[in-house]
């Protein structure tokens, strides 16, 4: 079974600083990945996916991602954290090698505060 | 230009009284989705559509169901809602039901059991 471990449900950081943001998958298949974004009263957006394409993926509003097999991560990075990237972040997953309905699972999600 | 409505942001209900979640959508696309996310919990699938064809999870409870009319419009149906059934429940769409498809979420309607 595929799943999305998220690591740390709260992560702060000052605004212009690094943004980490840490996701582990388990998949019995070569995955799909995504981080998808809630900013407060919105709906979930897409950040950026991973589809085997190339191994570092490049989102809007600067974020990007690498799928690291070795390590089975895809961790979502952001060189200088604006005011403006507080929100919810969910890592997830398609279990699906291809073929068979879009049924994404996520992870528990990930809520960062960017401080002044 | 909203593109995923979902109506209303908040509803209440009591414990046992039927109650719909409606979503629209205008972008045309062919599957549906509604998924349920519990306080601090990852949101999860209850079922989808793809066109007509309702595909229900294993583990979703009947006392869920859904009914999606035409291409615009889907419902969520809970028949005799339970304490534990509170939750956000969010309605999604996405043009195609391939694994990498980009799904597009509504706002969510948070639902109270009282």
């Amino acid at each position: 079974a595929q799943s999305v471990t998220q690591l740390g449900s709260h992560v702060s950081v000052s605004e212009g600083a690094l943004v980490l943001l840490r996701c582990n998958y388990s998949s019995s298949v070569p995955p799909y990945l995504f981080w998808y974004v809630q900013y407060p009263n919105q709906g979930l957006q897409l950040l950026l996916k991973y589809t085997s394409a190339a191994t570092l993926v490049k989102g809007i509003n600067g974020f990007e991602a690498e799928f690291k097999k070795s390590e089975t991560s895809f961790h979502l990075t952001k060189p200088s954290a604006h005011m403006s990237d507080a929100a919810e972040y969910f890592c997830a997953v398609s279990p699906w090698g291809g073929g068979a309905t879009n049924k994404l699972i996520f992870g528990t999600g990930t809520l960062l505060a960017v401080q002044p | 230009d909203a593109m995923v409505i979902q109506n209303p942001r908040y509803q209440v209900t009591q414990f046992g009284k039927p109650v719909t979640l409606s979503c629209s959508q205008t972008l045309n696309h062919n599957v549906m989705y509604w998924y349920q996310q519990k306080s601090s919990q990852a949101p999860k699938l209850l079922f989808h559509y793809y066109d007509k064809d309702f595909n229900n999870e294993a583990d979703t409870p009947d006392n869920f169901q859904s009914r999606r009319p035409n291409t615009s419009f889907c419902f969520l149906d809970i028949r005799s809602p339970g304490l534990g059934d509170a939750a956000m429940y969010l309605c999604a769409t996405s043009r195609g039901a391939g694994p990498n498809e980009k799904l597009f979420f509504g706002s969510g309607t948070q639902l109270s059991v009282l």
